[in-house]
């Protein structure tokens, strides 16, 4: 079967840093998506991983561990604007449908 | 870029009723896909195809069913709509495995 685990919720301030993280078992692993969503919005893309280590793009960057089943999501220098639901994706065998975690809701606070 | 159309924004329908969702993308991608999102279940798969006429079922088909005659568009249908239909729908699409969903802006449907 197939489960990802992401916290439910998250609360971090204004300027700091915040790491989400994101823990898969799959049979199989075929690359990792990370996607933002604000309330009412659709999600929209921020990263993709499929080889091990750090992916940077500008504030955010995401990691991957294959063999420890583990990505985070770093969001450097919180702005109000970056509180929204992140979710994690993952595709566990080539040509199948990504499998969504539940999401995780990121409250930035002044 | 990619835009992905839904026909309707909020939908209100009885039950029982046959309700078609509408999703357009016009990128000329191969890959679509409709979800439905719950609060605290996240986005579950409905359907999804790979190609014009193909259709599979994704994790939570029982009462839907999809169209893919034109490869931009992908119908999702409620062949008689419940209660328990009640969500937001999402249609993506995308290029291939590799890259990423593009989602279209979601359907609220309510269903009384």
């Amino acid at each position: 079967g197939q489960n990802i685990d992401q916290p439910t919720e998250m609360t971090a301030t204004e300027g700091a840093i915040v790491q989400i993280n994101c823990t898969y078992q799959t049979s199989g692993f075929n690359g990792l998506f990370w996607y933002q969503q604000h309330a009412g919005e659709a999600p929209t893309f921020l990263s993709y991983n499929v080889l091990d280590g750090l992916e940077e793009k500008g504030r955010f960057s995401s990691f991957l561990s294959r063999s420890k089943g583990y990505s985070y999501l770093l969001l450097k220098e919180l702005q109000m604007k970056d509180s929204a639901s992140y979710l994690c994706a993952v595709r566990d065998l080539a040509n199948t449908p990504l499998v969504f975690g539940k999401g995780t809701r990121l409250s930035v606070i002044a | 870029d990619v835009k992905v159309t839904q026909s309707s924004r909020y939908l209100v329908k009885r039950t029982g009723e046959k309700v078609f969702l509408e999703c357009v993308q016009d990128m000329d991608h191969e890959n679509m896909f409709w979800y439905r999102q719950d609060p605290g279940l996240g986005l579950r798969l409905i359907y999804f195809s790979y190609d014009v006429k193909m259709k599979e079922k994704g994790d939570i088909p029982e009462g839907y069913s999809v169209s893919r005659e034109k490869k931009e568009r992908f119908s999702l249908i409620l062949e008689s709509a419940s209660t328990n239909q009640t969500s937001m729908y999402l249609c993506a699409s995308s290029l291939g495995d590799n890259s990423p969903l593009h989602f279209g802006n979601g359907t609220r449907l309510t269903v009384t």
